[in-house]
């Protein structure tokens, strides 16, 4: 039972434009949110977060909103750069008593110059 | 400071043969994760340590997966006997106990 959703297994924007990843979750508990960054070959790295007292974050091109109700986190990146060429995982976490994260299955994205 | 290392970065094993993953936390970071990825299941964790105390290994996929942490910077994952379906990328991830977790740069895992 995935708990956390990325229907999305690949996305493609034209460098410049805005992209926009999305990801579901299905706990109520989970009251931390996280996207991380992979490249071919590295280990995931972590990009930016979102706590559940909160309905946006911002950094730099990076933007992730958080829409309690329905249960439902998206990551904008504007503009989009080939270098942002990456699969994004999108994760959660119930921070109360564990540092346990649940990840989704990622989503590839390529930006096209 | 070197960053979490993996070892091997890759393996090519026959069925039935025992596999062991290495893992170097962050110097300090008294958390350390074990994550399997797949193109199905997308990064799924299998354990976790705290200060070298298994915490949660509900994860484990099954009897032949053993992990252990004998000292705050080394952790093995084992597998025996391996078999073709434990192909994957397995990471470690490390953290004080602040929310971002840092990984490893992986071991793929074959299993023929």
């Amino acid at each position: 039972d995935q708990q956390v959703k990325q229907n999305s297994p690949s996305l493609s924007v034209q460098e410049g434009r805005i992209s926009i990843l999305n990801c579901d979750y299905t706990n109520s508990m989970f009251d931390y949110f996280l996207w991380y960054k992979k490249y071919p070959a590295e280990g995931p790295t972590f990009l930016i977060s979102i706590s559940s007292i909160k309905d946006k974050n911002e950094d730099g091109r990076f933007t992730v909103f958080l829409n309690k109700s329905a249960k439902h986190l998206s990551l904008h990146i504007v503009p989009s750069q080939p270098g942002d060429s990456a699969v994004y995982f999108c994760a959660a976490s119930a921070r109360v008593g564990t540092y346990k994260y649940i990840f989704g299955t990622g989503t590839r994205l390529k930006v096209l110059a | 400071d070197a960053g979490v290392i993996q070892s091997p970065r890759h393996e090519v094993t026959e069925m039935g043969q025992e596999v062991t993953l290495r893992c170097k936390p962050i110097s300090g970071h008294d958390y350390l994760f074990w994550y399997r990825q797949t193109m199905m299941r997308g990064l799924e964790l299998l354990i976790y340590f705290n200060n070298n105390v298994p915490i949660d290994d509900s994860g484990m996929p099954e009897d032949r997966f053993s992990a252990k942490m004998p000292n705050a910077s080394f952790s093995t994952l084992k597998i025996q006997p391996s078999e073709p379906r434990d192909s994957a990328v397995y990471f470690c991830a490390s953290t004080s106990g602040i929310n971002t977790q840092y990984f490893g740069p992986g071991t793929r895992l074959t299993v023929l």
